[in-house]
Parts: C-alpha cells; structure tokens; sequence
C-alpha cells in the first residue's frame, strides 16, 4: 500500500514571500501521479498542481511549482510571492495509475500567509 | 455553473436516523467518487463508481450505500448514523476512472458538513 507524508502540520509565512512544503511518499509503483490540493476555510478541495512521474521536468502553475525528486521519493510544493489567499490546508496526494482513480492523501499542512 | 455538486452543504442529525447525500456532476464525466474527510482532516475514499458500477469499495460499514441512478449522479446513503460518522464528506469526479488515461483529475464538490449529535 502507498502511504503519503506531510512532515509539516503547520506552517506560517510573510506576504510576497516563497515557502515550500515537504511531501514524502512510499511506493514501489513505477507508473504514478502526484497531486498537491488546496482546501481554504471552506473546505472546498481544489487543484493546485499535479505531476507525472514519468515527466522528469518539474510542473509549474503560475506561482505554484513542485520539486520532485522520483529517486528519493519526494514532492515539494514551492510557493512564490505568497498572498492571503494562499492560507489553506494543503494536502499531498498520490495515485497509481490503472488504480481506478484512488487518490491517497497525506495529512496536510495548515498554511497561513500572514499580512 | 457548480462542476459537482452536494446537497445538503449542512446537515446535523441525531444518532441512529437515515440519511442522504447527494451528488451530481455536470462534467460529462465517468466515474464519481465518495471520500470522507474525518475530525483530523484526514482524507480517504469510501466508494468509487464508473458508469453506474461500483469499482472501489472500501473498508466501509455496511450502513454506507451509495446508490448511482445515471452515471451524473452519485448519492450517499447512511442508516443508523452513529457519533463517529461526523464529518464531511465530499463527493467527486473524473473522466476515464479506470485510470487507463493519463492527465485526468479529479473534481470536489465543496463538501457536505454531517454531524451526528
């Protein structure tokens, strides 16, 4: 079974500043994807960024961007020039592909962007 | 227009009623999904369905039937709710859920509140 680890039950940052939150994974699947979502006050879940990992090159989403390191099994969430609205749970999710969609969820990291 | 949609968004009921959730998608898309979001935040599937078949099903009391009338809808029905059925349940959905398509993901609807007093 897949197991996803936030190491980072919360995490606080300045405004216009960049923060990374650390996600670490266990599988020995090849063929994956690897998904970070944002889940704000009220608690609507929603995209942030997704990866392939077969894709060596790092996915990018405006201000969102990931470091994903296959080989240690690692999928950081960089954010850039935080905002306000950026304060959320964010949850690391893995799925296998062929899995039928199963997403499996870490425990997420309580971000607040303080003004 | 709201992609997935759930109703009720709030609902608090005593222990041991009958209840439902409700579902619907205006994605066009195959598979729908239950996940449970506990006390913790913790995230996990409940139900998986691909044009109107069950194809995850996991470690779920038997009070916990989900019902798929057309492949846009997906309801969540619970007998005898119990304290521990607190939480918030969210109701999903993609294109392809057998997962045989690369790049699809997966849609939330913005959750339904249950609490059980």
């Amino acid at each position: 079974a897949q197991t996803v680890t936030q190491s980072q039950p919360e995490m606080s940052v300045q405004e216009a500043e960049t923060v990374t939150l650390s996600c670490t994974y266990d599988t020995s699947e090849n063929n994956y994807y690897l998904f970070w979502y944002k889940q704000p006050p009220s608690r609507q879940m929603i995209l942030v960024i997704r990866q392939e990992a077969y894709k060596q090159q790092n996915a990018t989403e405006n201000r969102f961007s990931v470091n994903f390191q296959k080989a240690a099994k690692s999928f950081s969430l960089k954010i850039s020039d935080s905002q306000l609205g950026d304060t959320a749970m964010y949850f690391c999710a893995f799925m296998k592909r062929g899995s039928n969609y199963k997403l499996t969820f870490g425990k997420g990291t309580l971000l607040t962007v303080n003004p | 227009d709201t992609a997935v949609s759930q109703t009720p968004k709030y609902l608090v009921t005593q222990m041991g009623n009958d209840k439902s959730i409700k579902c619907e998608q205006n994605l066009g898309h195959d598979t729908m999904y239950w996940y449970k979001q506990d006390s913790k935040k913790f995230l996990k599937i409940m139900f998986s369905y691909n044009n109107k078949e069950l194809i995850i099903n996991e470690t779920v009391p038997n009070r916990f039937s989900p019902k798929s009338p057309d492949k846009a809808h997906l309801n969540l029905h619970i007998n005898s709710l119990e304290l521990g059925d607190s939480a918030v349940y969210f109701c999903a959905s993609s294109q392809d859920g057998r997962g045989l398509i690369s790049g699809n993901t997966i849609y939330f609807g913005e959750g339904s509140w249950l609490t059980v007093v």
